[in-house]
C-alpha cells in the first residue's frame, strides 16, 4: 500500500504565524490528500492536488506538490488557536484499486 | 444532508464479547472503508470494499469481521479473537478518485 509520512510529529506556534508541514511518499501517486482532525473526531478532507497540479489554494491553505522529490507542504497562512489539530496527508496511487494509506500525522498547537 | 454515520459513538466491551460497530452513508458511495486508530498514531485499515458483497483484508484484518450487503451499510464486528480492540474506529466512503468522507468515528474500550 502507499505510504504518506508527514513532518514534524508536532509543531506548536503562536497564533498569527505562519504553520508548515510536510508529506514524503515513496511511489507514484494520482493524488495527494491532506486531511485534518480534531482530538477525538473524524477525519476532515481540506484539500486535494492531482499529480498534474504544482500548488493549490483554498482559503488560508496552500498545498504544494513535487512529485519528482515525492512530496507534498502544506502551509496554513495566519494561524489561529481553532487550527490546533492533527494533520494527516493521503496518498492516491497512480493506477489500479485506491487504498491510500494515512502516516501518523503532525499535531498541531497554536497558542493564543 | 450526504454523510456517513457510524454508531455508537462510544461502546463497552466485555472479555470475551462480539461487538457491531455500525456504518452508514447516504453519499451513494461504492467504496467504503474501515480504519483503526490508537492514541497519537495513525490510521490503520482494517478491512475494505469497492462494491457490495464484496470486501478485501487490510492490513490489520485479524479478530475483525464484516459484512456489505446493501451499498450503503458496512457494518464491523469486533470478535473475541482481537485481543487489544480498545481504540478509535473510523469508517470512510470513497467514489472515484477523489477524497474521502469519514463518519465521526466509534471509541471502544473493553472492561
Amino acid at each position: 500500500s502507499q505510504q504518506g509520512e508527514e513532518d514534524p510529529q508536532a509543531l506548536s506556534i503562536q497564533e498569527g504565524e505562519n504553520a508548515t508541514m510536510n508529506c514524503s511518499y515513496k511511489t507514484s501517486i494520482n493524488n495527494l490528500q491532506w486531511y485534518r482532525q480534531n482530538s477525538g473526531r473524524g477525519l476532515v478532507h481540506l484539500i486535494l492536488i492531482r499529480s498534474n497540479e504544482r500548488e493549490k489554494h483554498s482559503g488560508r491553505l496552500r498545498v504544494t506538490l513535487d512529485t519528482s522529490k515525492k512530496s507534498s507542504s502544506l502551509l496554513i497562512t495566519a494561524s489561529r488557536a481553532a487550527d490546533t489539530a492533527s494533520y494527516f496527508c493521503a496518498t492516491g496511487p497512480g493506477g489500479g484499486s485506491y487504498i491510500p494509506t494515512f502516516g501518523r500525522g503532525t499535531s498541531l498547537i497554536v497558542h493564543p | 444532508d450526504g454523510g456517513i454515520t457510524q454508531s455508537p459513538k462510544y461502546l463497552f466491551r466485555k472479555e470475551g464479547q462480539n461487538v457491531t460497530l455500525s456504518c452508514e452513508q447516504n453519499l451513494n458511495h461504492d467504496a467504503m472503508y474501515w480504519y483503526r486508530q490508537d492514541p497519537g498514531q495513525g490510521l490503520r485499515l482494517i478491512y475494505y470494499s469497492q462494491i457490495v458483497n464484496d470486501f478485501q483484508k487490510g492490513d490489520i484484518a485479524e479478530g475483525y469481521s464484516v459484512s456489505r450487503e446493501k451499498k450503503e451499510s458496512f457494518p464491523l464486528t469486533v470478535t473475541s479473537a482481537q485481543k487489544n480492540p480498545t481504540a478509535f474506529y473510523l469508517c470512510a466512503s470513497i467514489q472515484g478518485n477523489n477524497g474521502y468522507t469519514f463518519g465521526s468515528g466509534t471509541r471502544l474500550t473493553v472492561v
